[in-house]
């Protein structure tokens, strides 16, 4: 059974700052991994998704990298900004298109 | 684009009440929706896929009889918790596959139903 895995569960950093997040999965046989943001009491926003055949993706400040051998992903997030705090969920994908959340890591970026 | 919307943001209810939540695509056609429930500080856990037209399959330890659902349209999926407890009550999110879309995981997400049964 699939279990997914991200620490720190939650972290403050001073605004400016670079930061990795973790994720870890038990099964390498995944699909994809994504990595969404979740506002308080919201929804889910996509933020990057790494098919199984690659290494990583960048859109902007984020970037997100994937190991499936070692059963790991990490976001990284350059210049962190008061408007990156969220919680940030990391998801692996399955070849039915079913997802697999870890708890999230709750982000709180200080001006 | 691709906009999903979830109807009512806000129920609370007593407990044995029936409470129905709509998860709507607003402009695209989705074949499966997913729905999802997530208890504080959980991870989201999905409780069923819908496919329009065809019954629901459920995930393991999650009651059909309990969790209605229905996926009558291509842009409407209803989840109708019967005889609600305050056991129930959470974060329901639901999502949307975009039936255009090439990839298996592009999923769409709700802004989420919160329920709290009294």
């Amino acid at each position: 059974k699939q279990e997914v895995t991200q620490i720190p569960a939650a972290l403050s950093v001073p605004e400016g700052e670079n930061l990795v997040l973790n994720c870890s999965f038990t099964d390498s046989a995944i699909y994809n991994l994504q990595w969404f943001r979740q506002d308080p009491g919201k929804g889910l926003t996509s933020l990057l998704l790494i098919q199984s055949s690659q290494r990583e993706q960048t859109s902007g400040r984020l970037n997100a990298s994937l190991d499936k051998s070692s059963g790991r992903s990490t976001l990284y997030i350059a210049a962190s900004q008061p408007g990156d705090s969220a919680t940030y969920l990391c998801a692996v994908g399955g070849s039915q298109g079913n997802l697999i959340f870890g708890k999230g890591t709750k982000l709180s970026v200080k001006p | 684009g691709a906009v999903v919307s979830q109807h009512p943001s806000r129920v609370i209810c007593k407990s044995g009440t029936s409470v129905k939540i709509e998860c709507r695509s607003l402009d695209f056609q989705a074949t499966t929706m997913f729905w999802y429930r997530q208890f504080p500080k959980q991870s989201l856990m999905l409780m069923a896929t819908s496919n329009e037209g065809s019954k629901a399959t459920y995930e393991q330890g999650v009651e059909k009889d309990k969790f209605l659902i229905n996926h009558a349209s291509l842009t409407l999926s209803t989840l109708t918790v019967t005889s609600a407890h305050p056991e129930d009550s959470s974060f329901y999110i639901c999502s949307a596959r975009d039936a255009a879309s090439g990839s298996l995981n592009t999923q769409y997400f709700g802004p989420g139903t919160r329920l709290t049964v009294l």
